[in-house]
C-alpha cells in the first residue's frame, strides 16, 4: 500500500515568487492536513481539508492557502514567498476524522 | 500552545527499556493522549494513543497516569532505529479537527 506521496521533495526559489506543493494521500484517506516544520518554530499546523473543504486553519497570513480536489489529492501554495518560509512542508493524511495520521517525507522548500 | 510538557533529551542504551514521560496537567475530559515520533530525515510517525487505559500495541506501550495528568511511552527494547524526537500530543476527540498541536518533543539517543 503506497503511503503518502509529496512532490516535489526538494526546490529552491527566491523571494517574491510563488510556490505549489502537492500530496497525494493514502488510497481511500479523505482527509489531508498540512504542516510547516521550522527548526525555531517546530510543527506548526497550517490547515486541514476533508472532502473538498477546509475544516481548520493555523494562524499564518493569507500567503499560504490550500485546496483538496475531488480525488482526495491536496495541493498548498504560497506566494510572494520570503526568507522566512524555508522549511520542510509535511502534509498528512487519515481514513476517518480522529484517526492515526500518516505523514509523507515532506517538501523541503529553500527561499534565498 | 502545545498543552504538554517533555524533556528536551533522554539517553538509552540499546535493548534497555526506555520510559519517555508527558505531563499534561490541563488534560481535559475528551482528550486523547498521542504520541508520533520523528526519524531523521522522515515525517512523523504514529507511535500509540490512548485515553484513560493503559495501551499495547507493537511498538510501544503507554501507561497513563489514574488522574490523566500525566502519561509515560514506554519502549521495552531500544534500538538504534528508536533514535527520533519523541512528540506527546492531546487529540480533543470533540474538536472537530485534525489539527495536531506539537511540542518540542523529547530526542531520544541510544546507544549502541
Amino acid at each position: 500500500k503506497a503511503g503518502v506521496t509529496q512532490t516535489p521533495r526538494y526546490l529552491i526559489k527566491t523571494r517574491g515568487q510563488q510556490v505549489t506543493l502537492s500530496c497525494s494521500p493514502i488510497s481511500g484517506h479523505r482527509s489531508v492536513s498540512w504542516y510547516q516544520q521550522t527548526p525555531g518554530q517546530g510543527l506548526q499546523f497550517l490547515f486541514e481539508y476533508f472532502s473538498e473543504t477546509q475544516r481548520n486553519k493555523g494562524n499564518f497570513p493569507g500567503r499560504f492557502s490550500g485546496r483538496q480536489f475531488s480525488n482526495s489529492r491536496s495541493e498548498m501554495n504560497v506566494s510572494t514567498l520570503e526568507l522566512g518560509d524555508s522549511a520542510l512542508y509535511l502534509c498528512a493524511s487519515s481514513l476517518a476524522p480522529y484517526g492515526e495520521l500518516f505523514f509523507g517525507e515532506g517538501s523541503r522548500l529553500t527561499v534565498l | 500552545d502545545a498543552k504538554t510538557t517533555q524533556p528536551n533529551s533522554m539517553e538509552s542504551n540499546e535493548e534497555e527499556p526506555v520510559h519517555l514521560p508527558c505531563n499534561h496537567s490541563t488534560i481535559s475530559g475528551t482528550d486523547y493522549i498521542h504520541w508520533y515520533r520523528q526519524l531523521p530525515s522522515q515525517g512523523p510517525e504514529y507511535v500509540i494513543h490512548g485515553l484513560t487505559s493503559n495501551v499495547n500495541n507493537r511498538m510501544a506501550s503507554l501507561a497513563i497516569a489514574e488522574d490523566r495528568k500525566s502519561s509515560t511511552l514506554i519502549l521495552h527494547r531500544a534500538t538504534l532505529r528508536d533514535a527520533a524526537v519523541y512528540y506527546c500530543i492531546l487529540r480533543d476527540s470533540q474538536g472537530g479537527s485534525e489539527k495536531l498541536v506539537f511540542g518540542k518533543g523529547t530526542k531520544l539517543t541510544v546507544n549502541p
